[in-house]
């Protein structure tokens, strides 16, 4: 069985902060993917990044980055200089590399970056 | 930029009815799925469909639920006496092969009263 907690239901900060949304991962498969969403308040999945098991390199888009650490099953993901337009819900998830391929997501962690 | 699309955006239903939610994947992805999302509530998978068959199914995917590929374009989620508690959002995602991202459509906010 496959499980993804997000143990932070809200995290609240002011504008410019950098905050670090955390992931915590498990699953008996020993190749995987992880996946980050962004929901905000209008509602939609927007996809943002999917890391392979087998690589551990910490990737950085602009103002994110995302920190994958096999040996403590975590994916945390971390935004630098936050914005009013940051305000979303993010959901971390998982998915096996068999037929199928659905997603586990987490519990998701609410942001709210105030100006 | 291609995209997944559902219809309608918001649907209220009378319990006991039969509902049928509609998704138009992109059109060279061959991987379709169902999630929904109870309000306030994490993401859940339903079922996902390849090859004109369910490729696999969750707990919540009962006998009140099947999926339809009807045409080359169309994928329908069909709940067939809604209860109050499939009050939802459903979603709708898309693949082009395995082990790519899962493209979601923008939703379907189901109130059964």
């Amino acid at each position: 069985a496959q499980k993804v907690t997000q143990a932070q239901t809200e995290i609240s900060v002011v504008e410019k902060e950098d905050v670090t949304l955390d992931c915590v991962y498990e699953t008996r498969d020993t190749t995987y993917y992880l996946f980050w969403y962004k929901q905000p308040p209008s509602g939609e999945l927007v996809f943002l990044i999917r890391r392979n098991s087998f690589d551990e390199q910490n990737e950085i888009s602009g103002r994110y980055s995302w920190n994958f650490q096999k040996s403590t099953s975590s994916f945390n993901f971390t935004i630098t200089a936050s914005q009013v337009v940051d305000s979303a819900v993010y959901f971390c998830a998982l998915s096996p590399l068999e037929a199928g391929n659905m997603l586990t997501f987490g519990g998701g962690t609410r942001l709210m970056v105030k100006p | 930029e291609p995209e997944v699309t559902q219809t309608p955006s918001h649907q209220v239903t009378q319990m006991g009815q039969e509902v049928i939610l509609r998704c138009v994947p992109i059109s060279n992805h061959l991987y379709f799925y169902w999630y929904r999302q109870i309000l306030g509530q994490k993401v859940e998978f339903l079922v996902s469909f390849y090859n004109n068959e369910i490729s696999e199914k969750s707990e919540i995917f009962d006998d009140q639920f099947s999926v339809e590929r009807p045409d080359g374009s169309n994928f329908t989620l069909k709940i067939r006496s809604t209860k109050l508690e499939d009050s939802a959002m459903y979603f709708c995602a898309s693949r082009d092969r395995m082990n790519t991202e899962a493209f979601f459509g923008q939703g379907t906010r189901l109130t059964v009263v």
